[in-house]
């Protein structure tokens, strides 16, 4: 199985500030790693796929980067309502399998 | 726009099983496969298994394999995750999620409490 590591696994940060998380898979797992962003009490949302791809409608101040096994997601300009928790996510197709990371939980 | 409705809060005795649904609406010409994920209280998402329906697959993660069922609805518009054999460890928060693949989950439902007490 693969497995995922994400660091840090919470940071405290302000207004306006640049953050960046960073996802290890233990193996190589090409640009198949998503990126979600859940916040309190909320269904997770789909930020940024394949690695580098914004969802649509997904704000610009987000933006992901990375393949083989390792990954950077990062927030430029970060707002009030990105206080949230983000995790990594990666996916195979045959078979179909899906690993989230551990997530990082970012205070504002 | 895809909307996904999931079926309300369940209390359960340990032993016992939980059949959850999640019914998609809207323009789901882009979300044949159904994933289900589970939220323990205070710890992150983990990947049960999905299901792509119109193509009859369906797999499981290991740690789940034998206890979940994965299914669909007549309409392909309805799935469903049965969990049984339920400990106190299962308590937590469900969601189900629709995308292209198992592992593109795009629509997400509201999350499903299961509660298991003994």
């Amino acid at each position: 199985d693969i497995q995922m590591t994400q660091s840090p696994s919470s940071l405290s940060a302000s207004v306006g500030d640049r953050v960046t998380i960073t996802c290890q898979a233990s193996q190589d797992i090409n640009n198949y790693l998503n990126w979600f962003q859940q916040r309190p009490g909320k269904a997770p949302k789909l930020l940024i796929y394949d690695a580098s791809t914004l969802e649509t409608g997904v704000p610009s101040r987000f933006s992901g980067s990375g393949s083989g096994k390792n990954f950077t997601f990062t927030i430029s300009g970060l707002q009030p309502e990105d206080f949230a928790t983000y995790y990594c996510q990666q996916y195979t197709n045959l078979p179909p399998d899906v690993t989230f990371g551990p997530g990082t939980k970012v205070d504002i | 726009q895809v909307q996904v409705l999931q079926s309300g809060t369940e209390i359960k005795k340990s032993g016992s099983s939980v059949k959850v649904s999640c019914k998609a609406s809207g323009d789901t010409s882009n979300s044949f496969s159904v994933s289900w994920v589970r939220q323990a209280p205070g710890h992150g998402l983990e990947w049960m298994g999905g299901t792509i329906p119109v193509a009859g697959r369906t797999h499981y993660a290991q740690k789940f394999q034998g206890r979940v069922t994965l299914s669909a609805g007549e309409s392909t518009d309805i799935a469903y995750m049965e969990l049984r054999n339920l400990t106190s460890a299962d308590t937590g928060i469900y969601y189900c999620a629709r995308g292209l693949i198992p592992g593109h989950m795009l629509h997400w439902g509201q999350g499903t409490l299961v509660a298991v007490s003994s």
